[in-house]
């Protein structure tokens, strides 16, 4: 099974840009049975999924973030990434990437989520 | 967006009780509906997909039943590794969903 892996800065100033990067291991990221995700969860709060992008490069956003949501691709590092831009204190979350399964349709595989605090 | 309402939001209950948790669909989806456990600090873990499925590794406690808008996830025999948050979450189509997440603590 995959293991997913988030890395990035854990505080973001205001209007600036959080950016995050998962690290696919232990599978194949060009696999063709999955999606590859990012979803968000303030302190104390439910799940928000952020957005998917495929091995070609195709995306879907979440129309709640849509405009401020880039997800991007890089198979040769094995590794899928996230920017967020003008951020706000309402950014602030534990921030997961996770593997999509197309054909079951569910989120197999899970990374421990890194904290990002929008933090002036 | 297809909103997910899940009932009750937190309970109580003992070892060995049966627990029952709720989630409802603002509209149709099949049996597009995933059950995901989180206890604290950790990532969410599937426990239940297509409303019914459990994957490997997944103890034969946890069932999940239902289609269309409403659906349950019942636990047979709660055991002390199983005092965490559920969450529902639907894959019917996009953007993907979650419900509001079910506190089960003692």
């Amino acid at each position: 099974q995959v293991q997913l892996q988030e890395s990035g800065p854990g505080l973001v100033e205001p209007s600036q840009t959080l950016s995050l990067t998962c690290t696919v291991s232990g599978g194949s990221i060009t696999s063709g049975s999955y999606y590859w995700s990012w979803i968000r969860q303030p302190a104390g709060k439910g799940l928000e999924w952020i957005g998917r992008i495929s091995t070609s490069g195709s995306t879907n956003y979440n129309p709640s973030l849509k405009s401020r949501v880039t997800i991007s691709i890089d198979t040769s590092k094995s590794q899928f990434s996230l920017k967020l831009s003008s951020v706000t204190a309402a950014d602030t979350a534990v921030y997961y990437c996770a593997s999509w399964h197309i054909a079951a349709r569910n989120f197999d595989c899970w990374g421990q989520g890194i904290l990002v605090t929008v933090f002036s | 967006d297809i909103q997910m309402t899940q009932s009750p939001s937190s309970l109580s209950a003992s070892v060995g009780d049966r627990v029952t948790i709720t989630c409802r669909a603002s509209q149709s989806i099949s049996s597009y509906l995933n059950w995901y456990q989180q206890k604290p600090g950790k990532a969410p873990k599937l426990l239940i997909y297509s409303a019914s499925s459990l994957p490997s590794g997944v103890p034969s406690r946890f069932s999940g039943s239902g289609s269309g808008t409403d659906f349950t996830l019942s636990i047979s025999s709660l055991q002390p590794e199983d005092f965490a948050t559920y969450y529902c979450q639907q894959s019917y189509r996009a953007p993907l969903t979650f419900g509001g997440g079910t506190k089960v603590e003692i």
